[in-house]
């Protein structure tokens, strides 16, 4: 059982370019989120979805465009890479939150030039 | 909306004494409150969580307390050993109206001195 897993671990882009982070997850859950983490600010949310084919905005969504075509997989798009995008950025997924963990991928080291 | 506040950012401990990391939230209607741990190179990982109808929540050396009206929470971990060396990060949630996410707090760094 795989859980979450996060492709790729580790990306470096110059800044103006694109690139797609991807989430999948087996666990057959409704809910999944992105998050960043940056030092001291904790993890703070960017987007999430609660079922194949919806998206909402989070925390801090500008820059960042999500798709959740299959329910298995959250697609985090970066349409022209900013160097304050630099982060480590977590995917998770749940069933419903209030009843049920999170559950996070690994993460993605992201480095903007 | 939610806001989370965690203390201490550090925290340094002797092998085998006690931690205590506070948390306090800004909305009273949260409900849920979870904490997570996360070691160098992994994600978050859920250790213990409390709900809003009850106070304390105890998992062999971990535990969490909860005061609603100074809207407060604290995690707890004795005879503390290396490998609680790690972030932990606490959250929270109001799950009234069909919100569905959750607010952490900035995280504290635990080290454990053998």
């Amino acid at each position: 059982n795989a859980g979450v897993t996060q492709t790729p671990k580790f990306r470096v882009l110059k800044t103006g370019q694109s690139m797609t982070l991807l989430c999948a997850q087996d666990m057959n859950h409704e809910y999944m989120y992105w998050y960043r983490q940056d030092p001291g600010m904790g993890l703070r949310l960017i987007h999430y979805s609660v079922g194949e084919g919806t998206t909402a905005k989070g925390e801090v969504p500008d820059g960042y465009n999500v798709s959740r075509l299959k329910k298995q997989n959250f697609l985090l798009g970066l349409e022209s890479a900013a160097p304050s995008q630099t982060s480590v950025y977590f995917c998770a997924s749940s069933y419903h939150p209030q009843n049920q963990p999170q559950h996070f991928g690994d993460g993605t080291r992201l480095s903007i030039l | 909306g939610e806001n989370v506040e965690q203390h201490p950012s550090t925290l340094s401990v002797q092998e085998g004494d006690s931690a205590v990391i506070k948390c306090t939230y800004s909305d009273s209607a949260s409900n849920y409150f979870p904490w997570y741990k996360q070691e160098l190179g992994k994600g978050p990982q859920l250790i213990i969580d409390i709900r809003s109808n009850v106070g304390e929540k105890k998992d062999q050396r971990i535990a969490v307390t909860l005061n609603k009206t100074a809207k407060h929470f604290s995690l707890h971990i004795t005879e503390t050993q290396p490998e609680d060396s790690a972030v932990y990060f606490c959250a929270a949630l109001n799950s009234l109206f069909g919100n569905e996410k959750l607010t952490f707090g900035t995280g504290t760094r635990l080290t454990i001195i053998p």
